[in-house]
């Protein structure tokens, strides 16, 4: 049912190294958001944006940065990995009239 | 910021039970949400309701919006239906808040 597609699904990479996480979506929705996720606990926004070439911190800071040179594309990256950026990163979306959230299948990402 | 609170943190039942979970938040709001987080990470949207109730299957929710409190309703439970049920809210164009979940688990 939902449009908002994550890759990859998992990740395991060394520390020092970049990654971009993708997501993307086919609804045309104006909103995305990065949540980050430790395994069962609550989820917290990272970053967020309402439409192209706007772009906020969210509440927990992270050391990731994101972009929206396009309505559907909401890439996270980050320059430098490290053991702390283990974590599950969730990607979400909603429209203008529907406030409702859809969510990405998320990637779980492992520092080593 | 709105605060959300779920109860209980941890539920185990056995398959066929009922099972009612609780959110409450601290603050008016015109979104709310229930989402099933299964084992594999995946969060999936069960109810969009910032009042009234709504029933799908097997699970109902109920938002009191005046009291600022969202009930969900599982009946006859499954194994399937296992995994950590989140409650989060919002309001206007303001960012979705999570609670911390309920885990369930259902035992065969």
């Amino acid at each position: 049912e939902a449009d908002i597609y994550q890759t990859p699904r998992y990740l395991v990479i060394g520390t020092g190294k970049k990654i971009t996480l993708e997501c993307s979506q086919t609804m045309g929705h104006d909103k995305m958001y990065w949540y980050q996720q430790d395994p069962g606990m609550e989820l917290h926004l990272i970053h967020y944006s309402y439409g192209v070439n706007s772009t906020e911190k969210g509440d927990l800071s992270s050391e990731s940065t994101v972009s929206r040179i396009r309505t559907e594309h909401f890439p996270l990256t980050l320059e430098s990995a490290r053991p702390s950026h283990t974590s599950q990163y969730l990607c979400a979306s909603r429209g203008q009239q529907n406030y409702g959230y859809t969510f990405g299948s998320g990637t779980r990402l492992t520092v080593v | 910021g709105i605060q959300v609170e779920q109860s209980p943190p941890d539920l185990i039942l056995q398959e066929g039970a009922n099972s009612t979970l609780r959110c409450n938040f601290s603050d008016s709001v015109n979104n709310l949400q229930w989402f099933h987080q299964n084992p594999w990470g995946q969060l999936i949207n069960l109810f969009y309701i910032p009042s009234g109730t709504k029933q799908n299957g097997r699970l109902s929710a109920t938002t009191v919006a005046t009291e600022r409190y969202s009930l969900l309703y599982i009946s006859s439970s499954q194994t399937t239906d296992s995994g950590v049920y989140f409650c989060a809210v919002g309001r206007g164009a303001q960012k979705l808040v999570f609670g911390q979940g309920t885990r369930l688990t259902i035992n065969p």
